[in-house]
């Protein structure tokens, strides 16, 4: 069965503080894909990394990194210097590696980044 | 530009009344779902369809219908709406095992 576990419901930080946000899944599956996709306060689902899982290394992009770790089926988004406008709600999700339509997503963990 | 829209955006309607909710996107991709997202539950599949003609079962099926005629259309029906589908609703596109992409939501109020 695929399960993503978003351990965090709300998180609160202060401005330029850095967060991190757990995700920790379950797949019997050899080949999947992991993503986190950020819900601003309108609404909408905004994508923001895609994983295989052959590829373990860490990316980086701006204020934003991604630690994928198989051993602990952890896939973790950290933000550095932590910006009001990153108030939102995260959701991490799992997808199938044999074209499986389907994403399993985390319940999400909201983010509130005081001024 | 690359997008998926839905329509309406937000909607309030009663009991038993039929309504569709439309999903069309522009980037000639065959795989289409819909999703709903409740608090507490983050988003559950509905429906998904990998090409025209072809829809099978999400997790959560009951009280929804779709269709899918055309390749850039997937439209959420639901025949006799209750106030538990009371929800936000996301469409989704993708190519294969590429990235899902999501349209704007459709906030849906049952009365």
């Amino acid at each position: 069965a695929q399960k993503v576990t978003q351990a965090q419901t709300e998180i609160s930080v202060v401005e330029k503080e850095d967060v991190t946000l757990d995700c920790v899944y379950e797949t019997r599956d050899t080949t999947y894909y992991l993503f986190w996709y950020k819900q601003p306060p309108s609404g909408e689902l905004v994508f923001l990394i895609r994983r295989n899982s052959f590829d373990e290394q860490n990316e980086i992009s701006g204020r934003y990194s991604w630690n994928f770790q198989k051993s602990t089926s952890s896939f973790n988004f950290t933000i550095t210097a932590s910006q009001v406008v990153d108030s939102a709600v995260y959701f991490c999700a799992l997808g199938r590696g044999d074209g499986a339509n389907n994403l399993f997503f985390g319940t999400g963990t909201r983010l509130t980044v005081i001024p | 530009e690359a997008q998926v829209t839905q329509n309406p955006r937000y909607l309030i309607t009663v009991t038993g009344k039929k309504l569709t909710v439309t999903c069309s996107q522009n980037m000639n991709h065959e795989y289409m779902s819909w999703y709903r997202q409740d608090p507490g539950l983050g988003l559950r599949q509905i429906y998904y369809s990998m090409n025209v003609e072809v829809t099978d079962k999400g997790d959560v099926p009951e009280g929804y219908k779709v269709s899918r005629k055309e390749k850039r259309n997937f439209p959420l029906i639901l025949e006799s709406p209750s106030p538990n589908q009371t929800s936000l609703y996301f469409c989704a596109s993708r190519k294969q095992t590429d990235t899902q992409y999501f349209g704007p939501g459709t906030r849906l109020t049952v009365l």
